[in-house]
């Protein structure tokens, strides 16, 4: 069965720099979400789109922007890098309209390191 | 607001022996209830989830856990753990009834020594 794809699978930035990860979410899911997970930390959640639209915000920094565009996909756009963004980014997907509390489906993560 | 306590960073164990992984979580509202699997270098993998019903939850694996209300508690078990069951897992929570945005615990590390 089809899965969460992210790329790039790793990424390798020097502060300062911007960055670009892209998520395409299961076959007609229409809600995406992006965690980041620092080194040895819990996921935190960043941001949520439902439909194009953003759904929900957490702890994303201002420098970061996300959007969800007609195909579903989704893009996180980093600028001004710190060394501190270096983490793992997961993007999930679910069928957000309909089916009670749907799980998330994770893909494997963007691994970014900072330099 | 919502959190979720794992009580254990790490718990070794021998192969075929039993675990349970420790949660915890606090909410002023109704919640349900999550724990994710990470195997090295993957993505979160979906075990199990507590939405309503029985307290007792079966998942995939061999893995099941019980929502406990009174003490707000969703311990995972396992009777009897493989090898292959090492990895890190993460309980978490939600507060929305619609699939959405998850908060998670700290992460308990299973090791399976044989």
């Amino acid at each position: 069965a089809a899965g969460v794809i992210q790329s790039p699978r790793h990424l390798i930035k020097e502060k300062r720099e911007t960055a670009t990860l892209k998520c395409y979410p299961i076959p007609r899911h229409d809600t995406v979400y992006w965690y980041q997970q620092g080194p040895g930390q819990d996921p935190q959640f960043l941001i949520s789109f439902y439909e194009k639209m953003q759904s929900d915000k957490g702890s994303i920094p201002d420098r970061f922007s996300a959007q969800q565009f007609s195909d579903y996909h989704s893009e996180l756009n980093m600028s001004s890098l710190e060394l501190g963004d270096s983490a793992l980014y997961f993007c999930a997907s679910s069928p957000g309209t309909g089916v009670p509390h749907s799980p998330l489906h994770f893909g494997n993560g963007t691994r970014l390191t900072v330099t | 607001a919502q959190s979720v306590t794992q009580l254990d960073s790490q718990v070794p164990v021998f192969e075929e022996a039993p675990v349970e992984l420790r949660c915890n979580y606090s909410s002023s509202v109704s919640v349900y209830l999550f724990w994710y699997v990470q195997y090295p270098n993957q993505g979160l993998q979906l075990l199990l989830k507590y939405l309503s019903g029985s307290t007792l939850v079966k998942g995939i694996n061999g893995f099941e856990a019980e929502f406990n209300k009174s003490q707000t508690s969703f311990h995972l078990r396992k009777p009897s753990v493989h090898i292959s069951d090492t990895a890190e897992y993460f309980c978490a929570v939600s507060e929305k009834e619609y699939g959405n945005k998850l908060v998670f615990g700290a992460g308990t590390i299973l090791r399976v020594k044989s």
